[in-house]
This record gives structure tokens, C-alpha cells and sequence, in this order.
């Protein structure tokens, strides 16, 4: 079958930096987002990795690791408004998203 | 402004009652779908479109439907709500079926009594 793993919740400190990990096992791959959902609100698109490595998108990292099934977003300099739930999603042979439950992450003062 | 619309917003429904679902989208996005999402449990897709006249089931299709008559429209149709139909659904669009990124709606949350 096919699975997406991630934290259900994080917690951590205004200023600080944060690593939201996902672990994956789809039939296929084709490319790995995070998209940022805060509550009682839509999902909004954040990243998209294809290839190993990091990718930079000014706060927010996300790298990618296809031999281990592994990804990770790397949230630098947190804010309040940061607080959201972070959801992982592959896509798989058929291009089709599969998705993590998401993990909620608190940021406390 | 450009985006995908979903009407209703928020619904109470009776057991057996039939209910559609409406999402309009104004980017020209050749794929639509129908997300449920479900705490604790991550967005399970229930029906796709990758362009106008075509649909496609997903992973939790049963006891729904939808059309796509033309490019904007892909409207999600309950023949006859059950209460484990309670849930927000997310209509969501996508240039190509492919690995452009998905634009969501806002949500219709759905309850069933």
C-alpha cells in the first residue's frame, strides 16, 4: 500500500527553526510538495522537489532524499503566523497525490 | 480575482437527502479534483478531471459523483447523504495533471444528521 509519514504535532519557540520530517512509500515517484494549511482554511502550495537535494525558498527549505523515502521542511526565523498544520504529498506513478496527515505545528512565544 | 469559488460554504444535510457541491475555477486549469479531508486522516481524493468531458475515480469514490462539462465546472453530487459523508471537501485545480501544483477552495463543510 501506499503511505506518507509525518508528526502529528510540533512545538517550538517564535525566532527559532523547525524541521517537519515525511517519510514515504507510494508506488512510483514523480515529485514531493509541502503545502501549509492553516486552520479552517485551504491548503496553500509551499514546495515542490523532484531531484535530491534542498531547495530555497527564503524562510522555508525543503530537501529531498528518493533513495531513503525521505523529505523534510526547514522553517527558519519562526513566526506566529507560522502556525499551521504542514502536509506532505507525493505524487505517484499515475500522478496522482497521495497525502500525509499533516503535522500541526504550535509556536509559542 | 482569479481562484477556484465553492458554494455552499457550510451545509446541514439530512440522511438521504441528495446534495451538490459546486466549484467553479477561473485559470483555465485543465485538471480539477475533489478532496474530503477528515481529522487525523490526510486529504483523500474522491473524483478527478484531467481536462473537460473526462472524470476519473479516486481512492474514496463511492456514493458520489461529478461531471465536467466544460473547462470551469466540476460539480460534486451525494445521490443520497450518509452520515460518514460529514467532512470538508476541497475542490482543487492544477494547470495539468502532472507536477504543477494544486489551487484550493476554500472548503464546503459538510455535516450529516
Amino acid at each position: 500500500g501506499q503511505n506518507i509519514d509525518q508528526p502529528t504535532e510540533m512545538t517550538a519557540t517564535e525566532g527559532a527553526i523547525v524541521q517537519i520530517n515525511c517519510t514515504y512509500q507510494t508506488s512510483g515517484f514523480n515529485g514531493l510538495f509541502w503545502y501549509q494549511q492553516h486552520a479552517g482554511e485551504a491548503p496553500t502550495f509551499l514546495s515542490y522537489n523532484v531531484l535530491d537535494g534542498l531547495e530555497e525558498k527564503g524562510r522555508f527549505s525543503s530537501f529531498l532524499s528518493r533513495s531513503k523515502g525521505y523529505s523534510y521542511l526547514l522553517l527558519k526565523e519562526l513566526q506566529m503566523k507560522d502556525s499551521a498544520s504542514y502536509l506532505c504529498a507525493v505524487l505517484d506513478s499515475n500522478y496522482q497525490l497521495i497525502w500525509g496527515a499533516g503535522t500541526k505545528l504550535i509556536i509559542k512565544p | 480575482i482569479a481562484g477556484i469559488t465553492q458554494a455552499p460554504t457550510s451545509q446541514i444535510l439530512a440522511a438521504g437527502r441528495r446534495m451538490t457541491l459546486r466549484c467553479t475555477q477561473d485559470m483555465r486549469h485543465n485538471a480539477m479534483y475533489w478532496y474530503r479531508q477528515d481529522l487525523g486522516l490526510g486529504l483523500r481524493l474522491i473524483h478527478y478531471s484531467n481536462t473537460a468531458g473526462t472524470t476519473g475515480k479516486g481512492e474514496v469514490p463511492d456514493g458520489y459523483s461529478v461531471s465536467r462539462a466544460n473547462t470551469d465546472d466540476f460539480p460534486l453530487t451525494l445521490a443520497s447523504a450518509v452520515p460518514s459523508q460529514t467532512s470538508v471537501y476541497f475542490c482543487a485545480s492544477s494547470q495539468e495533471s502532472s507536477n504543477q501544483p494544486q489551487h484550493f477552495g476554500d472548503g464546503t463543510r459538510l455535516s450529516i444528521l
